[in-house]
């Protein structure tokens, strides 16, 4: 089945220092979203990469698409305290299937 | 606009008994979903819907009945609870498709013991 594979499941970081996540899929997706859901909240929607290859920046975050469009990344330059909460990948598979398949998440923790 | 809400915001059930969580939305959006989060298995998704009388399973639709009368709302109905049902549950909804940003409710923490 479709699946999205996230890792790592848990980053703990100081404040200052950078932060990657990074998600993976068997077959190639159509476009890829990213979500972050602060403790004890809903997930918000973040980005939507859609090209091989594209790259966005949003201030401190980049987010990337892979050449193959199977994965993606998430990288956070210089973390601050409010930069904390579950980050999540979700991608769509094209065609027919009209559903967004989320990954597992990756919780970051930052200490000040 | 209020959104996307979600109603009731904790709920505990027994096993074996019924209930329907509800999700409502004020933006017009043709499609909605409901998924599940539990520890370490991010979102699952349980059925959506791309509009007003249509509706499909997700990755993880056993134990759940939906059904979409309006645009507006989108109830999520468990028939039989069991404990494997203990899960936070969001509502979300979109423009047109799952291939637009996704707009979350703020999920109903539900217990079955």
């Amino acid at each position: 089945g479709q699946q999205v594979m996230q890792i790592p499941q848990y980053q703990h970081v100081q404040e200052g220092e950078d932060f990657t996540t990074y998600c993976n899929s068997s077959t190639t997706l159509s476009n890829i979203q990213w979500y972050k859901q602060r403790p004890g909240g809903h997930p918000v929607f973040l980005i939507q990469l859609v090209k091989s290859g594209e790259v966005k920046k949003q201030k401190r975050l980049t987010f990337q698409f892979g050449e193959a469009k199977k994965n993606s990344s998430l990288h956070i330059t210089a973390t601050q305290t409010t930069d904390v909460g579950t980050y999540f990948c979700a991608g769509n598979y094209g065609g027919a299937t009209n559903k967004l398949i989320f990954g597992t998440g990756t919780l970051l923790a930052v200490q000040p | 606009n209020a959104g996307v809400t979600q109603t009731p915001k904790f709920q505990v059930l027994k096993t074996g008994q019924s209930m329907t969580l509800q999700c409502a939305q004020d933006m017009n959006h043709e499609y909605m979903s409901w998924y599940r989060q539990d520890p370490g298995m991010g979102l699952r998704l349980i059925h959506y819907s791309v509009g007003a009388g249509i509706t499909d399973q997700g990755e993880v639709p056993n134990g759940y009945n939906v059904s979409r009368s309006t645009t507006e709302d989108f109830p999520l109905r468990l028939l039989s609870a069991a404990p494997s049902q203990t899960s936070v549950y969001f509502c979300a909804s979109s423009y047109g498709s799952a291939y637009n940003e996704q707009f979350f409710g703020p999920g109903t923490r539900l217990t079955v013991l």
